[in-house]
C-alpha cells in the first residue's frame, strides 16, 4: 500500500533559523505532490505542488520544496522561518494509478521569537 | 469566488443523535473529497466522489456514516446514530479533477457527548 513518512512530528526552532521538514513516499510509478500548512485552528492550504518539470517548486510565503526522485523524497524547506510560520505542515502523494491522496502524519512546527 | 463552504463550523450533540454535515464545493470544480481529522488518526479520506458519483467509500468507517451528493454544489456526510469516537474535525475538498490540487473548506468540529 502506498504510503507517506513525515519523520519530524514535532520542529521547533527561534525566527530566522533554516527550516527543513522531511517527507518520503512508498509508491515507485508518477506521482503528484504535495505540500498543505494548516494553521492553528484553521484548514489545509495549499503551500506549493508538483506535478511535472523543474523539480525544485516553489511556493508560498518563501517556502520551497525539491522533488528527489530516486531519494523518493519531496522535503520542504525555507531559508529563514518567522513566528508566523508556527503551524502544522502536511506532505500529501497522489500516485497517478490512483485518484486518492495520501497525506502523511503531519509535522507541527513552532517558531518562537 | 467563496472557497469551499461548509456548515455548520461547529456542532455539539449528544450520542445517539443523527448528525448532518454540509458542503458546498468550489463551483466548476468536479471532485469532492470528505476526510475526517483526530489527534490519533490524523488526515483520513471517508468517501470521495466525480461527477456526482461516488467512487470510493472504502474510508467510511462503518454504516452509520453516508455521504450523498444530490448535485454538483451540494453534499452532506450523516452520521447516525453518532457516538463519542465521531467527535472530530470533518473537512470537505474540492478539485477541478480526481488528480488536480484539492482546496480545502473550513471543516465541522463536531462534539458528541
Amino acid at each position: 500500500a502506498q504510503s507517506v513518512s513525515q519523520h519530524n512530528h514535532h520542529v521547533i526552532l527561534s525566527e530566522a533559523a533554516s527550516l527543513e521538514l522531511g517527507c518520503n513516499y512508498s509508491y515507485g510509478g508518477t506521482v503528484n505532490l504535495f505540500w498543505y500548512v494548516q494553521y492553528p485552528g484553521q484548514h489545509l492550504q495549499l503551500l506549493l505542488k508538483y506535478f511535472s518539470g523543474d523539480p525544485l517548486v516553489k511556493g508560498i510565503k518563501g517556502f520551497e520544496a525539491e522533488f528527489i526522485k530516486s531519494k523518493f523524497s519531496f522535503n520542504l524547506r525555507k531559508p529563514s522561518v518567522q513566528w508566523s510560520d508556527t503551524a502544522e505542515y502536511f506532505c500529501a502523494v497522489n500516485a497517478l494509478n490512483t485518484d486518492k491522496l495520501i497525506f502523511g502524519t503531519g509535522t507541527r512546527l513552532q517558531v518562537f521569537p | 469566488d467563496a472557497g469551499v463552504i461548509q456548515s455548520p463550523r461547529h456542532e455539539v450533540t449528544e450520542m445517539g443523535q443523527e448528525v448532518t454535515l454540509r458542503c458546498k464545493p468550489i463551483s466548476g470544480h468536479n471532485s469532492l473529497f470528505w476526510y475526517r481529522q483526530t489527534m490519533m488518526r490524523g488526515l483520513e479520506l471517508l468517501i470521495y466522489f466525480n461527477n456526482n458519483v461516488p467512487i470510493d467509500d472504502s474510508g467510511m468507517p462503518e454504516d452509520r456514516f453516508s455521504a450523498k451528493m444530490p448535485n454538483a454544489s451540494f453534499s452532506t456526510l450523516k452520521i447516525q446514530p453518532s457516538e463519542p469516537r465521531d467527535s472530530a474535525v470533518y473537512f470537505c475538498a474540492s478539485s477541478l479533477g480526481r488528480r488536480e490540487t484539492q482546496y480545502f473548506g473550513p471543516g465541522t468540529r463536531l462534539l458528541v457527548l
